[in-house]
Formats: structure tokens, C-alpha cells, sequence
């Protein structure tokens, strides 16, 4: 399978703590992409890193990518109430919008 | 821009029936997507089209189906419906610039339940 698995499967933290959880994938891939899903609702697009990239940021988000090792890593930091969600990593081939999900993390932020 | 919006949000089915879901992306996006999600198996990719035509297609038995419309709206059919087709249904869509996969926008899904 090429899914990806997300490691840990929950995380529980005080807000104001960072939270990081990791992604592994199994098959060469063309982009990483990690999603943020409120219960039972749609995906909402956090960040996408291409292959040729190592880290990228955004806001609170801080997103590395080793190719070498098929794995990735989402950091948060300072972390809110609202960020309580499950967040998954899809890869992307050179096909196009074919993308791979991971199981997912369930992070839950304490107030 | 409007979003991804998918009608309907519910719908409950009985084995053996046939359902289709609509998929309208946002206005400009030429890819569309649809992701099954189930507790047991996560998300896992149904097919996705571009410009008409069906671009990739994932490991789904040939009762599902889909099509999309010269403007870009897309539609999934599910035939002889299985109690294990209970599912939410998930729409995305994207630009379709780039080969390599683009940022896809979610719809809030359809949620499918099969009695």
C-alpha cells in the first residue's frame, strides 16, 4: 500500500505547548501535503512541501520533508484550543491530484 | 470564490440501491477528486478527473463511477450498494496546473450510510 501512516495516532497537550507528529510514506513521492480535519467535517489544506524541498513554514506551521528516510514532520507551535483536529499527511505522485492519506493524528489541545 | 460544495450532505440508502453524489468545485478548478473515509480504512482515493476525462483511478470495484461536465462540476455513482459503502464522501478540487499534484480544496462531504 502507499498509504501513509502518521505517528503518534493521538496527542494530547496543554495549550501553549508545541505539538509535532510525524509522517511516513513507503514510495518516491512528487509533493507532501498535510490536511487538518475537524469531526466529521472536510479536509482543510495546511501545507504543501515539493520533493526538492526540506522545510517550509507557515504562521504557527513548520513542515520538514526527508525524501531519504520517506518521512515527514508537522510541527505547531504555541498551540490553541482550536487546533484540536486530526491532521493527516497525503503524498502525491507525478500523476496527478492521485493523493495517498495517512491514518492520522489525533491531537487534542487541553485550555 | 464560493468553495467545493457537495449535495447531498445525507443520504441513506438500502442494499442493492444505487446513489449519486454532486460534486460542484470551485469555480476555475479543472481537477476534481473524491475520497472515500471510513473509520476502518481512513481516506482512501476513488478516482479523479480533469478536464473530462478520468486522470487516475485507485483500487475501487467498478461499482463506482464517476463523470464530470465540461464545467468541471462532477458527479460519483455507486451501483448495487453494500453495507460496507457506508462511508462520508469526500470531493476536492484543484487547478489542475501542475502534473505533480496541486493544494486541493475539500468539500464538507457527503455522508452515505447503507442499511
Amino acid at each position: 500500500s502507499q498509504q501513509g501512516e502518521e505517528d503518534p495516532q493521538a496527542l494530547s497537550i496543554q495549550e501553549g505547548e508545541n505539538a509535532t507528529m510525524n509522517c511516513s510514506y513507503k514510495t518516491s513521492i512528487n509533493n507532501l501535503q498535510w490536511y487538518r480535519q475537524n469531526s466529521g467535517r472536510g479536509l482543510v489544506h495546511l501545507i504543501l512541501i515539493r520533493s526538492n524541498e526540506r522545510e517550509k513554514h507557515s504562521g504557527r506551521l513548520r513542515v520538514t520533508l526527508d525524501t531519504s528516510k520517506k518521512s515527514s514532520s508537522l510541527l505547531i507551535t504555541a498551540s490553541r484550543a482550536a487546533d484540536t483536529a486530526s491532521y493527516f499527511c497525503a503524498t502525491g505522485s507525478d500523476t496527478g491530484n492521485q493523493f495517498y492519506f495517512g491514518t492520522g493524528t489525533s491531537l487534542t489541545v487541553i485550555p | 470564490k464560493a468553495g467545493v460544495t457537495q449535495t447531498p450532505r445525507y443520504l441513506i440508502k438500502t442494499r442493492g440501491q444505487q446513489v449519486t453524489l454532486s460534486c460542484s468545485p470551485i469555480s476555475g478548478h479543472r481537477s476534481v477528486s473524491w475520497y472515500q473515509q471510513t473509520p476502518g480504512q481512513g481516506l482512501q482515493f476513488l478516482f479523479e478527473y480533469f478536464s473530462e476525462t478520468q486522470r487516475n483511478k485507485g483500487n475501487f470495484p467498478g461499482r463506482f463511477s464517476g463523470r464530470q461536465f465540461s464545467n468541471s462540476r462532477s458527479e460519483m455513482n455507486v451501483s448495487t450498494l453494500e453495507l460496507g459503502d457506508s462511508a462520508l464522501y469526500l470531493c476536492a478540487s484543484s487547478p489542475g496546473r501542475t502534473s505533480g499534484g496541486d493544494e486541493q480544496f475539500f468539500g464538507p462531504g457527503t455522508r452515505l450510510t447503507v442499511l
